[in-house]
């Protein structure tokens, strides 16, 4: 079946400091990869959508400064929280879409707390 | 803005009972997906529609082919595991982004 893992499940930083997340699809070809940032308040935000082979999309709000992303090949993006401070808390979701049905599979998050 | 509206935002109903979420989209949807979420975080994929409706046990999700602006989950006979946050995220036609909704925090009660 289709899988994603993303890790770390969670991350602790200080101020100011930065948080590598990894967000791999096991069983299918993902065709692209979204990022997403769930508040506290349970509100997504769509971060960035990131195609293999094509420019990288950020939503109003988030740059790639702040926020830069990789993803090398079908299986694997990797997004990078620059300088986190306390409004950059939540739960960080890596959300694959398989190539041949258009379906998102979402892993179980990466949650930053910023002290 | 938000193109995405999910209600109602809370729920609590009788195991046994049935009841249906609904969301309303601001614009022409491509697809819709919905999503539990459970207390670990992990977002479990119920249904992806791109039209038409499909159901899978006690839980049942309609697109609107038409004019493709909402869409809803019902859930039958409902039961203590059902007990979680639900949400819908529609594609905007194009673009590949999925936009959430907010979020129904259903409580299914003895």
């Amino acid at each position: 079946g289709a899988l994603v893992y993303q890790y770390p499940r969670r991350t602790i930083c200080k101020s100011g400091t930065s948080m590598r997340m990894e967000c791999q699809a096991v069983g299918f070809q993902a065709t692209s990869v979204a990022w997403y940032r769930q508040s506290p308040q349970k509100t997504f935000e769509l971060i960035a959508l990131s195609t293999v082979n094509s420019a990288i999309k950020y939503e109003q709000n988030f740059t790639q400064e702040k926020f830069p992303i990789s993803h090398p090949n079908l299986s694997f993006s990797s997004m990078t929280v620059l300088n986190a401070y306390l409004e950059d808390r939540g739960l960080y979701l890596c959300g694959a879409r398989q190539q041949n049905t258009g379906q998102l599979y979402f892993g179980e998050g990466s949650k930053l707390t910023v002290l | 803005g938000d193109q995405v509206e999910q209600s109602p935002s809370a729920l609590s109903l009788h195991e046994g009972t049935d009841s249906a979420l609904r969301c309303n989209f601001t614009t022409t949807m491509r697809s819709v997906q919905w999503f539990r979420q459970n207390s670990r975080g992990s977002l479990i994929s119920l249904f992806y529609l791109a039209s038409g409706t499909k159901e899978n046990g006690r839980l049942k999700s309609a697109f609107d082919s038409k004019e493709r602006r909402y869409s809803t989950l019902h859930i039958r006979d409902a039961q203590l595991e059902d007990s979680g946050t639900y949400f819908c995220a529609a594609e905007e036609p194009g673009y590949q982004n999925f936009y959430f909704g907010k979020g129904t925090s259903l409580t299914v009660i003895p």
